[in-house]
């Protein structure tokens, strides 16, 4: 049973970058066939993709997020990241991880990262 | 705005049959398989319908999907007090490169 596990510091300043951590356990993030995604959820709020990494590190970002995102893959530790420059109160929100293949099937529990001084 | 459209609310009784539409358009339900996940308040997504209508293992068969076009539905029969919570609906959008999710639909068990 694959497992995702967000980490990383639940306090960011505005201005600052969030940067997050998933550790994936119960499976390879180099078996190929799957992208690992990134997802946030704004308190109360709907669903929002923010973009998806492959093992060999091929990206797609949203258009929406596209000039403040970056997300990178460590193979070695099975983990992929999130880094989101510039922030502000507006990027106070839950962020996901998820595994997709046709579909995200796998999520993490999700971690609350909060933009204030 | 969410890519895919989904009524913010429905509400039923236990037993009554409920259905949830999502709404989309050619670059995403009308060319992908949809998938329906059910939140409840606290965790994360969990998948109840994929491709279009099929059930996880340990998803009851009182949830169904279905598609046509560029809507698809999610249906629950036999409804359960435990089967209030937020669904969501989400495809791949060949025109934004990425997923996309519907606004959810907040079912509240009368």
């Amino acid at each position: 049973q694959v497992q995702l596990q967000e980490s990383g510091p639940g306090l960011v300043k505005p201005s600052q970058t969030l940067s997050l951590t998933c550790t994936v356990s119960g499976g390879s993030i180099s078996s190929g066939g799957y992208y690992w995604n990134w997802i946030r959820q704004h308190p109360g709020k709907g669903l929002e993709w923010i973009g998806h990494i492959s093992y060999t590190a091929n990206t797609y970002y949203s258009p929406s997020l596209r000039s403040r995102v970056s997300m990178s893959v460590d193979t070695s530790k099975n983990q992929f990241s999130l880094t989101l420059s510039s922030v502000t109160a507006a990027d106070t929100a839950f962020y996901y991880c998820a595994r997709s293949g046709q579909h995200l099937d796998y999520w993490g529990q999700g971690a609350l990262v909060t933009v204030s001084s | 705005q969410s890519a895919l459209t989904q009524p913010p609310s429905a509400s039923g009784t236990p037993g009554q049959r409920v259905t949830i539409s999502c709404s989309g358009s050619n670059s995403n339900i009308g060319g992908n398989a949809v998938t329906w996940y059910q939140q409840l308040p606290g965790t994360a997504p969990k998948v109840l319908i994929y491709r279009n209508n099929q059930r996880p293992s340990g998803v009851p068969d009182r949830f169904s999907g279905s598609k046509s076009g560029t809507s698809a539905s999610l249906a629950i029969s036999g409804l359960q007090s435990e089967d209030e919570a937020s669904y969501y609906c989400a495809t791949w959008d060949d025109s934004v490169t990425g997923w996309v999710f519907g606004g959810g639909t907040k079912l509240t068990v009368l």
